[in-house]
């Protein structure tokens, strides 16, 4: 595709529920990145794909957070059990190789009541 | 001038002047950094990278300073524009583990026409 796509681009969710984020990256872009962004913060680092396995999964912050890439293409981050203070926008981006520029899609906003 | 908010530090700039947004990393060890640019809404746009074999690098309106010394890095922008109004990002990356880029906190560039 021409750009890092990030569905849905909105997600408004109720505490406890479960909550998935979907990111589809450049094609042929074998590194994949996760962060997440608080309003006037930085984006922090969640996760990082290399093709299909999780790389590093450093930065996610317990075990309700949970991302996939079975087939080295598409990503879902998936949030059990969802608390308000997930609340933020979750940034996806993809690069040509690790040590490369990232493109960042435009994000996901989650808000959790 | 430049003041920090409540969220962001922020610089406020006449159009046509030129801007320096500084940005102190962490790591000594790190050894590649990227300015990122975060306009409303979307996700960070990479505007310039440099590595830390280098001092300096020049793009087109931009020129990015880096001094290992002090572990600062600079932006300048030259003839700021309106539509170079958005928060500015540092990002490093150390050669240690997976080679994440970490984000700093960000500067609010603002343009007054």
């Amino acid at each position: 595709g021409a750009g890092v796509s990030q569905t849905p681009s909105n997600k408004v969710t109720e505490k406890g529920k479960y909550v998935e984020l979907r990111c589809d990256p450049i094609s042929g872009h074998t590194a994949l990145y996760w962060y997440r962004q608080s309003l006037g913060q930085g984006p922090e680092f969640l996760i990082y794909f290399q093709g299909t396995g999780a790389a590093d999964d450093s930065g996610l912050p317990n075990d309700r957070f949970f991302a996939v890439r079975p087939e080295g293409s598409v990503s879902t981050l998936k949030i059990q059990r969802t608390e308000r203070g997930d609340s933020a926008v979750y940034l996806c981006a993809s690069s040509k190789d690790r040590a490369g520029e990232l493109f960042f899609g435009e994000g996901s906003r989650l808000t959790v009541l | 001038g430049e003041s920090v908010g409540l969220h962001l530090p922020t610089l406020s700039v006449q159009e046509g002047d030129n801007s320096i947004i500084n940005c102190a990393y962490s790591n000594s060890a790190s050894d590649y950094f990227i300015w990122y640019k975060q306009e409303s809404g979307k996700g960070p746009q990479f505007i310039i990278d440099i590595r830390s074999n280098m001092d300096k690098r020049q793009g087109q309106r931009v020129t990015v300073l880096l001094n290992k010394t002090v572990k600062h890095l600079s932006l300048q922008i030259a003839a700021t524009q309106p539509g170079d109004s958005a928060v500015y990002f540092c990002a490093e990356n150390n050669p240690g583990g997976s080679y994440i880029p970490t984000f700093g906190r960000g500067t609010s560039l603002i343009v007054h026409p």
